[in-house]
């Protein structure tokens, strides 16, 4: 079956260092990937996109990798603040295979930055 | 715009009511999605509509029902509450030409089944 996993447990990054969110899958091959941040209490938001054939995309201090080969995508915050703690949430997009399977949305890793 | 809209936030019913959990978008997306978040497990789709007039089930339908009359609304319908319904609940529209390119995301609902 379909499975993507994200680091489970929070990670405490230091303020002004560069955050790395991990986001692995097997048995799937997603035509894009995307990634979404999520506040308590609030909806996702999303923040960045990557299609299969790109291999980084970058916007203001994030950056986003994607491995198809590996089957893995990184998330990068440099220069990470304090209001940057979160949930961040990877998404895999398999539209360009056709039909309608929908994202498929990781549980998510909470980010802590920590003044 | 007030982008992705949801009622009511909070809502509590018991085992068998039915009740709509309302979503809007003002921003003329065509592509509309309910999602449902658990605790310890990814967003999960319901139902999705590509369009007024045309639904589709995604993950997790059974227990739900839904509509598409307009552009703008897309509503939810809880047809007899269970506890396994206990969840919140997130409206998402997206216009980038496919279904399920960037989300936007309302909210959310919060709903507990006793």
């Amino acid at each position: 079956s379909q499975k993507i996993e994200q680091n489970s447990e929070a990670l405490n990054i230091q303020e002004g260092k560069t955050a790395t969110l991990t986001c692995n899958y097997t048995n799937y091959s997603p035509a894009y990937l995307q990634w979404y941040r999520q506040d308590p209490g609030r909806g996702p938001v999303f923040l960045l996109l990557i299609r299969e054939n790109e291999k980084e995309k970058r916007k203001e201090r994030l950056k986003v990798t994607f491995d198809t080969t590996l089957k893995q995508s990184l998330f990068h915050i440099t220069a990470s603040q304090p209001a940057d703690s979160a949930t961040y949430l990877c998404a895999l997009d398999p539209s360009s295979r056709g039909g309608a399977d929908g994202l498929t949305f990781g549980k998510g890793t909470h980010l802590i930055i920590q003044p | 715009n007030a982008g992705v809209t949801q009622t009511p936030k909070f809502q509590v019913l018991k085992t068998g009511q039915s009740m709509t959990l309302q979503c809007a978008q003002d921003m003329n997306h065509e592509y509309m999605s309910w999602y449902r978040q658990d605790p310890g497990m990814g967003l999960r789709l319901i139902h999705y509509s590509v369009g007024a007039g045309i639904t589709d089930q995604g993950e997790v339908p059974n227990g739900y029902n839904v509509s598409r009359s307009t552009t703008e609304d897309f509503p939810l319908r809880l047809l007899s509450a269970a506890p396994s319904q206990t969840s919140v609940y997130f409206c998402a529209s997206s216009h980038s030409g496919r279904a399920f390119g960037e989300q936007y995301f309302g909210p959310g609902t919060r709903l507990t089944v006793t």
